[in-house]
């Protein structure tokens, strides 16, 4: 059975860097095309993909938040870590990590998701 | 990017219903599409792999079909627990994109 968890801080102040971490079990990130993705969803609103990492270290990054973003996975603890710079009170929402199966494929299986808020 | 146009943003239906909610998108994707079933607070379950594929788990009367640009999500006779959002989304290529959003109301 494949879980997720995120964890990290429930409320950052603008322009301070955010680190969420996802734990995951289950699967292997070293098996071939597995891939984990983190999406987000401010309040109310719809789904925004943030990023990917693949079994073989390959990251994909959503254009618009490259420059704020990176991405590191850790096989041997299970975890994804998903950093995002200068945040901003447009980035409170909740994030979401995913597990993808392979290249193409869908987030088969979610995390719960872990609200942020960003607010001095 | 590809960009995900979803409709309708949102309907009421009654339980016994059956609707239909459509996906284009802005190139063809060669049925990298995926749909997911959110509900208030939780985070989206996959219904729909591969325009066609009902990921297990779900309900038979969910069905998906479409191809380049065009996709639907039927859902036959609704039950009370599927009043929820339903989201598209496109896995053919990066920046993966979805729609946005079908609020599905009583």
């Amino acid at each position: 059975q494949i879980t997720l968890k995120e964890s990290g801080p429930t409320l950052v102040k603008p322009t301070e860097t955010l680190t969420l971490t996802c734990n995951f079990s289950g699967f292997s990130l070293d098996s071939l095309g597995v891939g984990v993705g983190w999406i987000r969803q401010p309040p109310g609103k719809a789904l925004e993909w943030l990023a990917l990492i693949y079994w073989d270290d390959d990251k994909r990054f959503s254009p618009s938040l490259e420059t704020r973003l990176a991405i590191t996975k850790d096989t041997s603890r299970n975890q994804v870590v998903l950093t995002m710079t200068d945040m901003d009170p447009v980035d409170t929402g909740t994030y979401f990590c995913a597990h993808s199966p392979d290249y193409g494929e869908p987030f088969d299986t979610w995390g719960q998701g872990a609200l942020v808020a960003v607010s001095s | 990017d590809i960009q995900m146009t979803q409709s309708p943003s949102s309907l009421s239906l009654s339980v016994g219903d059956s609707l239909t909610i459509t996906c284009r998108a802005s190139q063809s994707i060669s049925g990298y599409l995926n749909w997911y079933q959110q509900k208030p607070g939780k985070a989206p379950k996959l219904l729909i792999s591969g325009a066609s594929n009902v990921h297990s788990g779900a309900p038979s009367r969910f069905s998906g079909s479409g191809s380049g640009t065009d996709y639907t999500l039927t859902i036959r006779s609704l039950q009370p627990e599927d009043f929820a959002t339903y989201y598209c989304q496109q896995s053919h290529d990066t920046p993966l994109t979805f729609g946005g959003g079908t609020r599905v109301e009583i």
